[in-house]
């Protein structure tokens, strides 16, 4: 059963830059997408970018140009960097599996729990 | 990028069916994938694909799509079903987006 995991820093203070990891455990990050998605408080989900085991990325256009998603398949984990935070990037941030057997279609089959994010001085 | 629309509320009677719809244009090309997501809990997959549940899902939830509108049918919705629910496709860029969410009341 796989599993997913976060980790990183609850509190970030403005302008800097938020980090956090995700660790995959009872399975490979091989052969899949991995995503991160956000949910400020009371709100809806939003797709923040996945990452392909493989190292190649697509970012959502209005955060991409402080995104950065990494992978490291050595340790089974994949990471967020999100630069230059404002209070609007408080969070919940989650980690997902993506799969995609064609062209038509994506759907994350695993999440981890969710972890708070809160952009404060 | 794309954008999904959802109404976001919708009520059913105990027992009774209940549509729930997510309207892009996105939609005329890729499937969606839905999302259920309880208080404080992360969001669970209960359809993908054409009409697709992972293990675990109750067989009252099924999807469909026809032009730039996909569904997700709750048939004899539970209490249990009292939900948010997020729809979710990718676009041309191979950007994802998600609906607004739709908060389902089972009364």
């Amino acid at each position: 059963q796989v599993q997913l995991q976060e980790s990183g820093p609850g509190l970030v203070k403005p302008s800097e830059t938020l980090s956090l990891t995700c660790t995959v455990s009872g399975g490979s990050i091989s052969s899949y997408y991995w995503s991160w998605i956000r949910q400020p408080p009371g709100k809806g989900l939003e797709w923040i970018g996945y990452i392909y085991y493989s190292g190649s990325t697509n970012y959502n256009p209005s955060l991409k140009s402080r995104v950065t998603i990494s992978v490291d398949t050595s340790k089974n984990q994949f990471s967020l960097k999100l630069s230059s935070v404002t209070a609007a990037d408080t969070a919940v941030y989650y980690c997902a599996r993506g799969i995609s057997p064609n062209y038509y279609y994506y759907y994350m089959d695993v999440w981890g729990k969710g972890t708070t994010v809160t952009v404060s001085s | 990028s794309s954008e999904l629309t959802q109404d976001p509320a919708v009520s059913v009677a105990l027992g009774q069916t209940v549509r729930i719809t997510c309207q892009g244009d996105s939609l005329r090309s890729y499937y969606a994938s839905w999302y259920q997501q309880k208080p404080g809990q992360a969001p669970v997959l209960v359809i993908y694909g054409k009409n697709n549940r992972p293990s675990g899902i109750p067989d009252r939830f099924s999807g469909s799509s026809s032009g730039n509108t996909a569904s997700l049918t709750i048939t004899g919705a539970q209490a249990e079903d009292e939900a948010d629910y997020y729809c979710n496709s990718r676009d041309s860029s191979g950007n994802h987006v998600f609906g607004g969410g739709t908060k389902l009341t089972v009364l």
